[in-house]
Formats: C-alpha cells, structure tokens, sequence
C-alpha cells in the first residue's frame, strides 16, 4: 500500500539557515511526488513537483527537493530560509490510473530571528 | 493560473441545520474534484472525490447521507454537511484537478463551527 511517512513533526531553524524537510514514501511504481506548504488557516500551496526526468526539481519560493528511488525519498530543502517560509509542510504521494493522493502527516516549521 | 476558490471562508451554525460549501475552479475545467477534511494540527483526510456527472465516491467511514457532494458542472462541486453536529466542527478543504493532469490545486478552504 502506498504511504507517507514525514519524521519530524516540527523543526525550528534560524533565519538564514538552510532547511531540509524529510519525506519517505512507500509506492509500487515510479510514484508523483508533491510538497504542498499551508499557512495556517488556508488551504494547500504546492511548492513543486516530480513525475519523471531529473530527479532535482525547483520550486517556488527557493525550494528544490530531490527524489532517491534507492532511499524511497523525496526531501525539501532550501538554503537560506525566511521567517516568512514559517508554515505547515506536507509531502503527497500519487500516481496514474486513479491512485489517491496520499498525504504525510506534515511538518510544522518555526523560523527564529 | 489554476485558482481554486471555496466559500464560504467560515461559517458558524447551530447544531441541527445544514450548511452547503462550494468549490469552484477559477480559471480552468476541473473534471475532478476532491473534499478533505482537516482537524486541527493534522494532516488532511480524504471525505471523497467527485467527477462532473456522476456520483461521488466516498472513503470508508464517511457517511454519504450526511456530506452530500454535487459536482454539476466542470467549475463547481458542493459539500453540503447536513444535521450539522459540534463534532462536524472542522476544516474542509476542496481541490481540484485537471483529467490527466495528477497535480491537485487547493481551495482556502472553509472553518465551520457547529455550536
């Protein structure tokens, strides 16, 4: 069965430090791949996506994710947060002929000054 | 592009009515919709999806006779909560999505409070 697994539930940074946010998937095929970012109270932003080519894929904002088959993983990263990037992060998992989107519990992310 | 709009942002009712929340893709066709339901500090469930035309499909322990859902047109789907009770208090959400096109576009979403 297809799932999500996010390992941290929060994680502060500094502003200016670099950030990156772990996603494990488990699919049995080549899986969609999404990072959604939700400020609190509103819905659901993507930052980016991967569905297939080059496994370092840009998004908005200054974030970028690699996707590892061998390590089953999707991980976001940027390398000089804002304290405006302060928000909830969920990694999605999908893919074709119908699969749900499934969705990792999230990771909360603080910015101090 | 892909804007998706919910409304009401938040509505506050008494137990008992029934509240109708829509979803509507701005600026393209969605022929897919999806409601999720979100409780505070979590992430979001699925309640079901709905294809313009036909009925939805809803996930395992959502009860159908309560969340009606319409998707009449490739711009519109409505969650409609009835007998509305405090515990049906939450976040729900809408997205929406193109045929063939996986990614989902997320409405802002919709705070009901049954008091």
């Amino acid at each position: 069965a297809q799932s999500v697994t996010q390992p941290d539930i929060h994680i502060t940074v500094s502003e200016g430090a670099s950030l990156e946010l772990r996603c494990n998937y488990s699919y049995g095929a080549t899986p969609y791949l999404f990072w959604y970012v939700q400020s609190p109270g509103q819905g659901l932003q993507l930052l980016l996506k991967y569905f297939s080519g080059d496994t370092l894929v840009q998004g908005i904002k200054g974030f970028e994710a690699e996707f590892k088959r061998s390590q089953s993983s999707f991980n976001l990263r940027k390398p000089s947060v804002h304290w405006s990037d302060a928000a909830e992060y969920f990694c999605a998992v999908g893919g074709t002929g119908g699969f749900k989107t499934i969705f990792g519990a999230g990771t909360r992310l603080f910015v101090k000054a | 592009g892909a804007v998706v709009s919910q409304h009401p942002s938040w509505v506050i009712c008494k137990s008992g009515t029934s509240v109708k929340i829509e979803c509507r893709s701005l600026d393209f066709q969605a022929t897919t919709m999806f409601w999720y339901r979100q409780f505070p500090k979590q992430s979001l469930m699925l309640m079901a999806t709905s294809n313009e035309g036909s009925k939805a499909t809803y996930e395992q322990g959502v009860e159908k006779d309560k969340f009606l859902i319409n998707h009449a047109s490739l711009t519109l789907s409505t969650l409609t909560v009835t007998s509305a009770h405090p515990e049906d208090s939450s976040f729900y959400i809408c997205s929406a999505r193109v045929q063939g096109v996986e990614t989902q576009y997320f409405g802002p979403g919709t705070r009901l409070l049954v008091l």
